[in-house]
C-alpha cells in the first residue's frame, strides 16, 4: 500500500481557491467511496475536514469541498483565509488498512 | 463530547520497551475501531494499523508489521501501543483515532511524543 500522491504545495492569496489532488490507484482511491481530507496545524493533531469524498462533518466551513475522479480525489478550499494556512492530507481506504497522501503545504499568500 | 486523551510524552533509550495508552471517552468504544498513526519529526502523516475493540482483531501496515502491538482494555475504554524494543527511528508522535463513522477515523487523540535518544 504506497502513500497516495499529493502536491508537496499550493499557494493562494486571500479569497481566492485553492485545489489539492490525491492520486491513488483502483486498488483505494478508485475503489471505495471512503476517502477523507484533514487539516493539521503546526503541534497539532489532525482534524477531520471532508469525509465520504465529499461530505462535510458538523462545524467545517462550507468552503471546504471534495470531489473525486477515477483514482483522483481533490479538496478545494474557496475563498481563502489566513487560518486555512495548514498542512493538508488525503486518506483513503484501500481494503482492510487505509493509507494516507504525501501531504500538501497550503499557503495563503 | 467524544474524546481521546493520550498517554504522556515518554523518552527512552534504544532497546528499551514502551506502551503508550488512549483513553476514549463521549462514545461506544468498544464498538468502534482505533486507528494509530505515526508522524516522524517534519514528516507527513503515516497509518500504522488498526485494533478492532470487539474481537481485538488488529490490521497492521506492512512497515509496522512485527514492529509494535496494538491491544485495547475495554472495560477502561483504553487502547495500547507497544513495542518490544525501541529504536532511535522510533522517535516521532504518534496519534490515536476513533473510527465512530463508517470509513473514517473522525475523533483524534492529542498525541504522544515518544523520543529514543541514547
Amino acid at each position: 500500500h504506497s502513500a497516495l500522491t499529493q502536491p508537496p504545495s499550493a499557494s493562494g492569496s486571500p479569497g481566492q481557491s485553492v485545489a489539492i489532488s490525491c492520486t491513488g490507484t483502483s486498488r483505494d482511491v478508485g475503489a471505495y467511496k471512503y476517502v477523507s481530507w484533514y487539516q493539521q496545524h503546526p503541534g497539532k493533531a489532525p482534524k477531520l475536514m471532508i469525509y465520504d469524498v465529499n461530505k462535510r462533518p458538523s462545524g467545517v466551513p462550507d468552503r471546504f469541498s471534495g470531489s473525486k475522479s477515477g483514482n483522483t480525489a481533490s479538496l478545494t478550499v474557496s475563498g481563502l483565509q489566513a487560518e486555512d494556512e495548514a498542512d493538508y492530507y488525503c486518506s483513503s481506504y484501500a481494503g482492510s488498512l487505509h493509507v494516507f497522501g504525501t501531504g500538501t503545504k497550503v499557503t495563503v499568500l | 463530547e467524544v474524546q481521546l486523551v493520550q498517554s504522556g510524552a515518554e523518552v527512552k533509550k534504544p532497546g528499551d520497551s514502551l506502551k503508550i495508552s488512549c483513553k476514549g471517552s463521549g462514545y461506544s468504544f468498544s464498538m468502534n475501531w482505533i486507528g494509530w498513526a505515526r508522524q516522524m519529526p517534519g514528516k507527513g502523516l503515516e497509518w500504522m494499523g488498526f485494533v478492532n475493540p470487539v474481537d481485538s482483531e488488529t490490521r497492521y501496515s506492512p512497515s509496522f508489521q512485527g514492529q509494535v502491538t496494538f491491544s485495547t482494555d475495554n472495560s477502561i475504554n483504553t487502547a495500547y501501543l507497544q513495542w518490544r524494543s525501541l529504536e532511535a527511528s522510533d522517535t516521532a508522535m504518534y496519534y490515536c483515532a476513533a473510527h465512530t463513522t463508517d470509513g473514517v477515523f473522525d475523533y483524534w487523540g492529542q498525541g504522544t511524543l515518544v523520543t529514543v535518544s541514547p
